[in-house]
């Protein structure tokens, strides 16, 4: 079955430097990607997303990259703030519909 | 307009008794999905209902089940409770169709004892 890794279980930032998130996928079939933010004692809240045909998608101090040349998606966070520290989830879908399946998680820890 | 609410926050249960937790998704929103978090597990999906059926499944005992309401609103119900199932159990809601962004809801943490 599909399998979702990251490379990082936390990172570490300072304040205002730029963040990258990294998300492998096992299933080259995989068409639709999510980026999710989670707050303590808080629901994963939507941060972006992308699908297969696209290989870049911008958002507000967000850029999701897709690589699916070697099953590879990233989370760009410009100009990052102390509050985007969070746990970082990508989630995958391949069997249509809603069906997401989830990384791990990283910890992203930002310093002023 | 209003988010994704769950009901209740939180529960404490004893094995073996069953429980039900319930879901109001986004208004206009038809499908709503369930995942299970863990820190061991992670989030893992358990089911989806789209217009009052359940069009996929997870991986997870037929202890799990769902329903959908005309609507739109969920209940998932647990059966005979273990202590494995503690854990934050998280509605999200989307248009619907196929893969629309999914908008979480802030969970129900469920302590069984």
């Amino acid at each position: 079955g599909e399998s979702v890794g990251l490379h990082l279980p936390t990172l570490s930032v300072q304040e205002g430097d730029n963040s990258i998130i990294n998300c492998a996928y096992s299933n080259s079939a995989s068409d639709y990607f999510i980026w999710y933010k989670q707050e303590s004692g808080k629901g994963p809240q939507f941060i972006i997303d992308i699908r297969s045909n696209m290989d870049k998608r911008q958002g507000q101090r967000v850029t999701v990259l897709l690589n699916k040349t070697v099953k590879h998606l990233s989370l760009q966070i410009a100009a990052t703030q102390p509050g985007d520290s969070a746990v970082y989830f990508c989630a995958v879908s391949s069997e249509g519909y809603n069906k997401l399946i989830f990384g791990a998680g990283t910890r992203l820890a930002v310093h002023p | 307009k209003a988010g994704v609410t769950q009901t209740p926050r939180y529960l404490i249960k004893t094995r073996g008794q069953q429980v039900t937790l319930s879901c109001s998704p986004i208004s206009g929103h038809r499908s709503v999905s369930w995942y299970q978090q863990t820190p061991g597990q992670g989030l893992q999906f358990l089911f989806e209902y789209f217009s009052e059926t359940q069009r996929n499944k997870g991986n997870f005992p037929g202890r799990f089940s769902g329903r959908q309401f005309s609507n739109s609103r969920s209940e998932m119900n647990v059966s005979t409770l273990e202590l494995g199932d503690s854990a934050l159990y998280l509605c999200a809601s989307s248009l619907g169709g196929d893969r629309y962004e999914q908008y979480f809801g802030p969970g129900t943490r469920l302590t069984v004892t």
